[in-house]
């Protein structure tokens, strides 16, 4: 089955930049989308199709996909980004939906 | 508005049924493109994917879960639904139903329910 492993945590202070990744074979040939999600609170969509980003999720949000691995970047850090974070791709060849394990995202 | 909230008993025993219906406001089970779908959360762990219902009819279930797992539409209440069988403990979880895009990306979700599996 496929596998997509991101770090377990990501520290970041307020005002810069936080870098979590998705790693996964090939994974550049497949659409990845990020969630984010609170505690208590059930995932939200901030990133779909790789770079694209639904109403009302911050320009400060942004994707890229390419080789083996998936990016999701958040610009000038807020305390309120802290949260855990998980990409997640259709597989094609099992026709699956894959979660990564998911990222902490701390802000200090 | 699209909105989506699971109902269901929370408190299963072990090997019985659970059963779990997402009612879907603001838009139409039927419209096509649109994937409805099933997701857990075990407690302090990550998301797990169970099963969806694609529009056009066909469904996809998780292999580790689809011996167990049964999703089906109600277009006339405008909700689905999910069976899982034979539950454990393992099966505590919160779940989740969600909307997906295609390919399946969830762009809206129920609240969340827990179910906790015990005698």
């Amino acid at each position: 089955s496929y596998l997509l492993t991101q770090p377990p945590s990501v520290s970041v202070a307020p005002r810069k930049t936080a870098t979590i990744t998705c790693a996964g074979n090939n994974i550049g040939g497949k659409s990845v989308h990020w969630y984010q999600q609170q505690p208590g609170q059930a995932p939200m969509l901030v990133i779909y199709y790789n770079n694209d980003r639904p109403s009302g999720i911050p320009e400060r949000f942004s994707g890229s996909n390419s080789g083996n691995t998936a990016t999701l970047t958040i610009s000038r850090v807020e305390a309120g980004d802290e949260a855990d974070y998980y990409c997640q791709v259709w597989d094609s060849a099992t026709d699956c939906v894959v979660f990564g394990g998911g990222t902490k995202l701390t802000v200090l | 508005q699209v909105q989506l909230q699971e109902s269901g008993p929370g408190l299963v025993k072990p090997s019985q049924t659970l059963s779990l219906t997402c009612t879907v406001s603001g838009d139409s089970i039927s419209t096509s493109g649109y994937y409805w779908s099933w997701i857990r959360q075990h407690p302090e762990k990550g998301l797990e994917w169970i099963g969806l219902f694609y529009f056009s009819g066909s469904t996809y279930y998780n292999p580790s879960l689809k011996s167990r797992v049964t999703i089906s539409l109600d277009t006339s209440e405008n909700q689905f639904s999910l069976k899982l069988n034979s539950v454990t403990a393992a099966d505590t979880a919160v779940y989740y139903c969600a909307r997906g895009l295609a390919p399946p990306a969830f762009d809206y979700w129920g609240p969340g329910t827990l179910v906790t599996v015990s005698s």
